[in-house]
């Protein structure tokens, strides 16, 4: 069975690091995309970027880039969202998933990030 | 940039109506669009790829369409269980882009 489990919620404080992860099982790793997804409260889907297991090829989308970083850990079937210095606008739920030639066709349960002084 | 408009934001419909969401791409993009349903509290979850394949275990009575600039998601029979946000995805590019949204109630 496909899984993709994310690491549990976190409370920050503004200026602050994080990582959070998402583990992929019963499938391939390195033979899909892994795709990050946010939501903040109340609103809609946002794409923020995708990373391949298999080679760690990255691609952010604009409205993202610089502000988190996208990694991976084929070894161990992790792929990880960073952030160097949160900021309270970085508050919602973030959503790792799979991309199967370009749609997503597992998702993680998501992970809520609050960042708050 | 690419976008994808999305429309209409929020729809109120009856069980049995036949219901339909479109999208429209900035650009040409073939026929990459996919849909997703979202529950609330829940993960989106996908319902049609590739503007027109049904996801394996989603009901009949979703179906998507189109081509170019212009797609649509038709739900033939609303029920009840239906009640979800939806949400379209355009994969042309490497660089995926999500419509906003459309909030279905009954």
């Amino acid at each position: 069975e496909v899984q993709l489990v994310q690491s549990g919620a976190e409370v920050k404080k503004p200026g602050e690091f994080l990582k959070i992860s998402c583990k992929g099982s019963g499938y391939i790793y390195t033979n899909y995309w892994i795709g990050w997804v946010r939501q903040m409260p109340g609103k809609g889907l946002e794409w923020m970027g995708t990373i391949h297991p298999g080679d760690s090829d990255t691609r952010y989308s604009p409205s993202f880039r610089g502000q988190v970083t996208l990694s991976v850990d084929k070894s161990i079937s992790i792929a990880y969202l960073q952030w160097r210095s949160l900021r309270a606008s970085d508050t919602g739920m973030y959503y790792c998933a799979r991309s199967r030639s370009g749609w997503y066709d597992y998702w993680g349960q998501g992970t809520l990030v609050t960042v708050s002084s | 940039d690419m976008q994808m408009t999305q429309s209409p934001s929020s729809l109120s419909a009856s069980v049995g109506d036949r219901v339909t969401i479109t999208c429209q791409a900035s650009q040409d993009i073939s026929n990459y669009v996919n849909w997703y349903q979202q529950k609330p509290g829940k993960a989106p979850k996908l319902l049609i790829y590739e503007t027109s394949n049904l996801e394996t275990g989603v009901p009949s009575r979703f179906s998507g369409s189109g081509s170019g600039t212009d797609f649509a998601l038709i739900i033939s029979s609303l029920q009840p269980e239906d009640i979800a946000t939806y949400f379209c995805q355009q994969y042309d590019t490497l660089r995926h882009t999500f419509g906003q949204g459309t909030k279905l109630e009954i």
